[in-house]
């Protein structure tokens, strides 16, 4: 079946706009999550969602950035402002809400670079 | 809070010789065990993992770890690599009481002829 998919692909936009990032979690998956992977910070959670609502959002580094999920499936991530170290691939991931719900289905990533 | 630790960055080896890559994590709660692969521009790829029971898991690939609660370790073992096992490897674990994934800062592979 499909799995998470992630658009854009690339992203290069210049410091001070506004970036959207948007995931496809696996279809019926009720959990979904976003991480961010850079060089100077590896792999870091920024935000976790169960259906649209999000109990956990204390990976996100400020307030510029702020994350939505409707319907229970397609999530977007805004990275408001940019600035140079925002530059990172974003990877989204999604687990079903119930048996196998610890194991966590990754997307190809967006590759945001701010200039 | 859990952490993960793995001090090898990179870890070259030849052709089918045998391989360890080493992973060590702290928590003070029960806790679940992973290992993901990404290979080049590429997101993650669940290796194997470990939830309760046996210590020694299997995973593709022909991939194994074993988890040792005194040592809090989860070693990843392969007894011949491919050219093809060439990738970045990522030792995570999980609080079984919440979603999110601690990472290491990974281990890249590099298996030469």
């Amino acid at each position: 079946g499909a799995g998470v998919s992630q658009s854009p692909s690339n992203k290069v936009t210049e410091k001070g706009k506004d970036v959207e990032l948007r995931c496809d979690p696996i279809s019926g998956h009720t959990a979904l999550y976003w991480y961010r992977q850079s060089l100077g910070q590896g792999l870091e959670f920024l935000i976790y969602f169960q259906g649209n609502s999000a109990p956990d959002k204390s990976g996100l580094p400020s307030d510029r950035f702020s994350a939505e999920r409707t319907g229970g499936s397609v999530s977007t991530l805004t990275i408001q402002r940019t600035q140079q170290e925002d530059s990172a691939v974003y990877l989204c991931a999604s687990s079903p809400g119930s048996a196998g719900q610890e194991t966590q289905y990754f997307g190809p990533g967006t590759r945001l670079l701010v200039l | 809070a859990q952490s993960v630790t793995q001090l090898d960055s990179q870890v070259p080896v030849f052709e089918e010789a045998p391989v360890e890559l080493r992973c060590n994590y702290s928590s003070s709660v029960s806790v679940y065990l992973f290992w993901y692969v990404q290979y080049p521009n590429q997101g993650l790829q669940l290796l194997l993992k470990y939830l309760s029971g046996s210590t020694l898991v299997k995973g593709i690939n022909g991939f194994e770890a074993e988890f040792n609660k005194s040592q809090t370790s989860f070693h990843l073992r392969k007894p011949s690599v491919h050219i093809s096992d060439t990738a970045e490897y990522f030792c995570a674990v999980m609080n079984t009481g919440f979603q999110k994934l601690v990472f290491g800062t990974g281990t890249r592979l590099l298996v030469s002829p």
